[in-house]
């Protein structure tokens, strides 16, 4: 079964500091992996779109990381600010279908 | 902000009725796909529209319909609501049915069943 899961499910972390979320997947063969940031009560905003030939993808002070031989993700956040407080959302899209597989997200809070 | 928009953005009903939710399509873009997102929860696929024709569907029952249209736009119609419907619904829309392109997605209609 295709599934998608990000630990941990929360994140609290000081402004200013570098981190990390994670987002791993079961079956490597997939076609691409895409972040989300979604605020509170809010729709999903696209971070970055890695294809299953890259490795990451950068933009801004994000960067997302594709390891598929491990079923793995990261998003790293540089320097981080109170306005990056949201839940990111890692969804996959496997070869057989189009649909996208997502995980829970992780809600990350910055304290300023 | 994309070019993504569903209408309308909160929606009340009671159980047992019919519900229409509406999504423009980024311009451009020819594939439209809903998600049903419970709180704390990821998005679950509903369907998939491209040109016009059901492409893909989730698990989800017969009374979750959808419609798009020849401008790209789309319709979800969910009939005999019930309590579990309650949700956020979200549309995105790419170009191409390959699945290669970013989705990008309207803000979301947040229904209540009451």
């Amino acid at each position: 079964k295709q599934e998608v899961t990000q630990i941990p499910a929360a994140l609290s972390v000081p402004e200013g500091e570098n981190l990390v979320l994670n987002c791993s997947f079961t079956d490597s063969a997939i076609y691409n992996l895409q972040w989300f940031r979604q605020d509170p009560g809010k729709g999903l905003t696209s971070l970055l779109l890695i294809q299953s030939s890259q490795r990451e993808q950068t933009s801004g002070r994000l960067n997302a990381s594709l390891d598929k031989s491990s079923g793995r993700s990261t998003l790293y956040i540089a320097a981080s600010q109170p306005g990056d407080s949201a839940t990111y959302l890692c969804a996959v899209r496997w070869d057989s279908n189009y649909q996208l597989i997502w995980g829970a997200g992780t809600k990350l809070i910055i304290k300023p | 902000e994309t070019g993504v928009t569903q209408s309308p953005t909160h929606l009340i009903k009671t159980r047992g009725q019919q519900v229409t939710l509406r999504c423009s399509s980024q311009s451009g873009h020819n594939t439209v796909s809903w998600y049903q997102q419970a709180l704390g929860q990821g998005p679950q696929f509903i369907f998939q529209y491209y040109r016009e024709e059901e492409n893909g569907r989730g698990n989800f029952p017969p009374r979750f319909s959808g419609l798009q249209f020849p401008n790209y736009s789309s319709e979800l119609n969910v009939n005999a609501l019930e309590l579990d419907d309650s949700a956020l619904y979200l549309c995105a829309s790419s170009s191409g049915v390959s699945g290669d392109t970013e989705a990008f997605f309207g803000q979301g209609t947040r229904l209540t069943v009451v």
